[in-house]
């Protein structure tokens, strides 16, 4: 079955710029995960799905980030504008969640963020 | 809240040598824990899991224990290969659909 995909896979913008990114999860899969890793460190979370709700976004800077997953399946992110602090990997997870389970996550291969 | 700490890197072995990656966690209850390994240029992949105390998870070779009273949960191998560098985290769920807590990520590069 096909992994779960990103694009772009690299981006380079100056700041004060928009910059989006696309995720396509994992066919079935009920639960999102948006994650930024910083150079260096390990993935945190920004923002989770459960269908097209988002349940967990109180780590996600809402006065310049964004997200929206319409129809409950693909999920896009959206800074606007991007500061220098924001060059990082932006990683798309997604799990298929049943009451009771310990679902495991399945990561995309993340969007590298360079800003300038 | 919740934390991870792992062992900083890198962490630079020869061929065949034995392999650990200290992992240790703050958290309330009773967390399941994992390991996930990124190998260069792709994405994170789930290495093993463990979901209560003294579970064993395994998988190509490596191991780790959920220990609850050391709150840790090592990373071993007994034998690595070149093919085994990598970058591997170590995380922690409170919940089923909840978010993973990581490790800051511990290198490890496997010289023949």
């Amino acid at each position: 079955e096909a992994g779960v995909v990103q694009s772009p896979r690299y981006k380079i913008i100056e700041k004060k710029q928009p910059v989006a990114f696309w995720c396509n999860p994992i066919s079935g899969h009920n639960t999102l995960y948006w994650y930024r890793q910083n150079l260096g460190q390990g993935p945190e979370l920004l923002i989770r799905y459960e269908n097209e709700e988002a349940v967990d976004d109180s780590q996600l800077p809402k006065d310049r980030f964004s997200a929206e997953r319409l129809k409950g399946v693909d999920s896009t992110l959206k800074i606007q504008p991007a500061e220098l602090g924001d060059s990082a990997v932006y990683l798309c997870a997604s799990s298929f969640r049943t009451s009771g389970s310990i679902e495991t996550q399945y990561f995309g291969p993340g969007t590298r963020l360079l800003v300038l | 809240g919740n934390s991870v700490t792992q062992m900083e890197g890198p962490v630079t072995l020869s061929e065949e040598a034995f392999l650990t990656i200290n992992c240790t966690y703050t958290a309330t209850g009773y967390p399941s824990l994992f390991w996930y390994v990124q190998y260069p240029g792709e994405g994170l992949q789930l290495l093993l899991k463990a979901t209560k105390a003294d579970d064993k998870g395994s998988n190509k070779g490596f191991e780790a224990t959920y220990r609850k009273e050391t709150t840790s949960f090592h990373l071993e191998k007994g034998s690595v290969q070149v093919s085994d560098s990598a970058v591997y985290f170590c995380a922690l769920r409170k919940a089923a659909g909840n978010k993973l807590t990581f490790g800051g990520g511990t290198r490890v590069l496997v010289k023949p």
